[in-house]
């Protein structure tokens, strides 16, 4: 079955910088890689999705890019802020019933 | 729209006792998941529902069973509850069937079993 790996844990970084986070899956067959965004006390929120028939994708500040080849695939945050602090997940899932297999998560601190 | 609601918050649970987890969702989709989740480890499937009255395993089953009483509410059961089904407890639901859809997550329920 789909493995997902997510690296780091845990990431601490200062307003303004850039944070990116990374995740590999292993089945070849995955075509769908949704990013979610937890904040403390709550349950966790889709902020961007990629699927397997582009490369990149953009929504202001934050970006996700895939490599097929290489079975990984990445968010980018740039001019980041406080309120980006949160966990963050990357899951991975195919058509035809493939279930949606999440990351272990990286604890996001954007420090002022 | 609440989106999706779960009950309870909170529930402490000794060895053996049994209990259900409530899920509704007034978005009219068709699909309801139930994920739990532990330090480390992310999210996992316990069962899902692509429509009333159908249910499927996924990756963390054992020890749960579920039920689908119609289109708004699937609930989750814990016939015996163990010390290893401490966690936080998390009900979804998507549009479509299947998982290629984004998923709406309620705020979780907080179970600790002693």
């Amino acid at each position: 079955g789909e493995n997902v790996e997510q690296h780091p844990s845990t990431l601490s970084v200062q307003e303004g910088d850039s944070a990116v986070i990374k995740c590999t899956y292993s089945d070849s067959a995955s075509n769908y890689f949704p990013w979610y965004k937890q904040e403390l006390g709550k349950g966790p929120q889709l902020i961007i999705d990629i699927r397997s028939n582009v490369g990149e994708k953009k929504d202001q500040r934050i970006a996700v890019t895939l490599n097929k080849t290489a079975k990984h695939f990445s968010l980018h945050i740039t001019e980041t802020q406080p309120e980006d602090s949160a966990v963050y997940f990357c899951a991975a899932s195919y058509n035809q019933g493939g279930k949606l297999i999440f990351g272990q998560g990286t604890e996001l601190s954007v420090k002022p | 729209n609440a989106g999706v609601t779960q009950t309870p918050k909170f529930q402490v649970l000794k060895t053996g006792q049994s209990m259900t987890l409530q899920c509704a969702q007034d978005m009219n989709h068709n699909s309801m998941y139930w994920y739990r989740q532990d330090p480390g480890m992310g999210l996992r499937l316990i069962y899902y529902s692509a429509s009333e009255g159908t249910t499927d395993k996924g990756e963390v089953p054992n020890g749960y069973n579920v039920s689908r009483l119609n289109k708004r509410e699937f609930s989750l059961r814990l016939e015996s509850a163990a010390p290893s089904q401490t966690s936080v407890y998390f009900c979804a639901s998507s549009p479509l069937a299947g998982y290629t859809d984004t998923q709406y997550f309620g705020p979780g329920t907080r179970l600790t079993v002693l």
